[in-house]
């Protein structure tokens, strides 16, 4: 079975910060991945996703996330964090063709400082 | 669009009663999917159903119910609420057949069992 792990539970940054928030799945085959984000008191909204070809994704609001395919990574980056970015942020796993849907990390919470 | 809809937002229940979350989705999707979260790890898969006429259990499936009224609605029953169900649940839907399948997510709705 499929597993996530995102090992910063929470993070605490200055505006204008860069971040970087690491996820890594366990699966050897095929994978689509996903970061969702959840402002506070809202629901999950997609970020970003990959399934294949160039492994930098570019999503919503400035940010990307990288495929390292050897490293089974899949991190979350933003150059400069604003205080509009604290949130709670999912990295998430499926494989292609699966309606059992999307495993997800246990979340790393961010908390931007104005 | 209204997307995913869940009602009702929040719910507070007495340990032995039952209730059951409605969700309901405009975008023609075939899966669609219960999930609950609670601090620290992430979104679990309580039931999923990947047609009309299916569902099948997720991670956590022990002490719901769930019945896939139509394409459009999917519900989770609570037979007999017991404080470890407290937590919020979160309805999705998805269709697992285009390249990249999205899950798109509901409000949510907050349980408390005391």
């Amino acid at each position: 079975a499929q597993s996530v792990s995102q090992h910063n539970h929470h993070v605490i940054l200055s505006e204008a910060a860069s971040l970087e928030l690491g996820c890594n799945y366990s699966y050897g085959g095929t994978v689509n991945l996903f970061w969702y984000v959840q402002y506070p008191g809202q629901h999950l909204q997609l970020l970003l996703k990959y399934f294949s070809g160039d492994p930098l994704v570019k999503g919503i609001k400035g940010f990307e996330a990288e495929f390292i395919k050897s490293k089974f990574s899949f991190n979350l980056r933003k150059p400069s964090v604003q205080w509009s970015d604290t949130a709670e942020y999912f990295c998430a796993v499926n494989r292609p063709g699966s309606a059992r849907q999307l495993t997800f990390g246990s979340g790393t919470q961010l908390t931007v400082l104005p | 669009n209204a997307g995913v809809t869940q009602t009702p937002k929040f719910q507070v229940l007495k340990t032995g009663q039952s209730m059951t979350l409605q969700c309901a989705q405009d975008m023609n999707h075939n899966s669609m999917y219960w999930y609950r979260q609670d601090p620290g790890m992430g979104l679990r898969l309580i039931y999923y159903s990947a047609s009309e006429g299916t569902t099948d259990k997720g991670e956590v499936p022990n002490g719901y119910n769930v019945s896939r009224l139509n394409k459009r609605e999917f519900s989770l029953r609570l037979e007999s609420a017991a404080p470890s169900q407290t937590s919020v649940y979160f309805c999705a839907s998805s269709n697992p057949g285009q390249a990249v399948p999205e899950a798109f997510f509901g409000q949510g709705t907050r349980l408390t069992v005391v």
